[in-house]
């Protein structure tokens, strides 16, 4: 069964500022995709950025972007310019490409962005 | 478009009482999801449909729950007899299958007092 593990409870960020959330898993898959989900104090789940672990370019959404290291089954979440409203949960995900269709979801940062 | 539609957004209840969750996913989309979220064990499946078919239930708790897709653009989750360990958010997700991502709903909060 796949595992995702996200290692940092608490990140905090100057307003501004760069700050980079942590993500591995564990899978004996070669195919599957990875997602970055944001959930805000309404608690909504919202996408932030999907990567495909079939493509090796980095995927980036405006300020978001990840750093995907296959080898080393590593999924971190770049967030550049940090705004308030990006304080929230941040949970990364996992989903095979053949088979089970869920999500597997990290147990989740919480991002702190300090004025 | 609309997005996945939830109701209630809000229950509680009495331990015992019959519990209904409902959701309408995006429309077009033929896969449907239903997650729970507690403090203590995180973000996890219940069940999923594919083409309004239960395809994976593994991870319903207990007899206690069951779910239901009758057409495309509804689907119920069911906790009779409730109990106050039921007391989560109940979230909805829908995407095309083989498809991601997945788009959540905004979510039930269950308390069952």
């Amino acid at each position: 069964a796949q595992t995702v593990t996200q290692s940092q409870p608490e990140m905090s960020v100057q307003e501004a500022e760069t700050v980079t959330l942590s993500c591995t898993y564990d899978t004996s898959e070669s195919d599957y995709y990875l997602f970055w989900y944001k959930q805000p104090p309404s608690r909504q789940m919202i996408l932030v950025i999907r990567q495909e672990a079939y493509k090796q370019q980095n995927a980036t959404e405006n300020r978001f972007s990840v750093n995907f290291q296959k080898a080393a089954k590593s999924f971190s979440l770049k967030i550049s310019d940090s705004q308030l409203g990006d304080a929230a949960m941040y949970f990364c995900a996992y989903r095979s490409v053949q088979g089970a269709q869920k999500l597997v979801f990290g147990q989740g940062t919480r991002l702190t962005i300090n004025p | 478009d609309a997005g996945v539609i939830q109701s209630p957004r809000h229950e509680v209840t009495e331990m015992g009482q019959e519990v209904t969750l409902r959701c309408k996913p995006i429309s077009g989309h033929n896969s449907l999801f239903w997650y729970r979220q507690t403090m203590m064990r995180g973000l996890e499946l219940l069940i999923y449909f594919n083409n309004n078919v239960p395809i994976d239930d593994s991870g319903m708790p207990e007899d206690r729950f069951s779910a239901k897709m009758p057409n495309a653009s509804f689907s119920t989750l069911k906790i009779q007899p409730s109990e106050p360990r039921d007391s989560a958010v109940y979230f909805c997700a829908s995407s095309h299958t083989d498809r991601p991502p997945q788009y959540f709903g905004p979510g039930t909060r269950l308390t069952v007092l």
